[in-house]
């Protein structure tokens, strides 16, 4: 069993809507969770973190987290052409552990 | 200015041969890794320190070898290079255990 899971993509959205994505992790001593974007042929780059139950907002993005469900998600909102890219999802316990990554295209 | 660097960005050699990559951390990070992203684009982690000890080894053949001066940098040194070590290599920093940034990744071409 994989240590981080996505759901598999790719994920395609039109401008402006509302992009879902979803992680899952087996591992529960996981303490802290992200999200990574990675376009490609760069590097990946952090969006957001969360370590808490709940809801985290940045700006067009919101992490939600429940810990009991082992279930890590990201929205994005009013979708951008810029958005487009892989998205990574990661647990952390003694190690950041990655899931395959979800693509997304957003369609103008 | 950047923050995490790695040199070189590209590196094309033969079997067999024997080829190093440079990171530096400009952020004051503690913490330092090396991961493998492979043609599935999979990320998977190879070594980690902290403070020049090192903390993490996952199952890696012995022929890569880290190596870290001060915690400003960590080089990885692979010997007798294999057609599957074909992959980008990303270096990353953090504080403790806090998250990571990545550096611009070395591509490594096996032939």
């Amino acid at each position: 069993q994989k240590e981080v899971e996505q759901n598999s993509g790719p994920l395609s959205v039109p401008e402006g809507a509302i992009a879902s994505l979803n992680c899952t992790y087996s591992d529960r001593g996981s303490q802290s969770f992200f999200w990574y974007r990675q376009y490609s042929g760069k590097s990946p780059e952090l969006i957001m973190f969360i370590y808490s139950n709940g809801d985290k907002e940045d700006g067009r993005f919101t992490a939600q987290l429940n810990k009991a469900s082992q279930y890590v998600s990201l929205l994005i909102r009013d979708s951008q052409p810029s958005d487009s890219a892989t998205y990574l999802c990661a647990a952390a316990d003694y190690k950041l552990s990655f899931g395959a990554g979800t693509t997304v295209t957003v369609r103008a | 200015d950047t923050a995490v660097s790695q040199t070189p960005k590209y590196l094309v050699t033969q079997m067999g041969n024997d080829k190093s990559i440079k990171c530096e951390q400009n952020l004051g990070h503690d913490t330092m890794y090396w991961y493998k992203q492979d043609s599935k684009k999979f990320l998977k982690i190879m070594f980690s320190y902290n403070n020049k000890e090192l903390i993490i080894n996952e199952t890696v053949p012995n022929r890569f070898s880290p190596k870290s001066p001060d915690k400003a940098h960590l080089n990885l040194h692979i010997n007798s290079l294999e057609l599957g070590d074909s992959a980008v290599y990303f270096c990353a920093s953090s504080q403790a255990k806090q998250e990571q940034y990545f550096g611009p990744g070395t591509r490594l071409t096996v032939t």
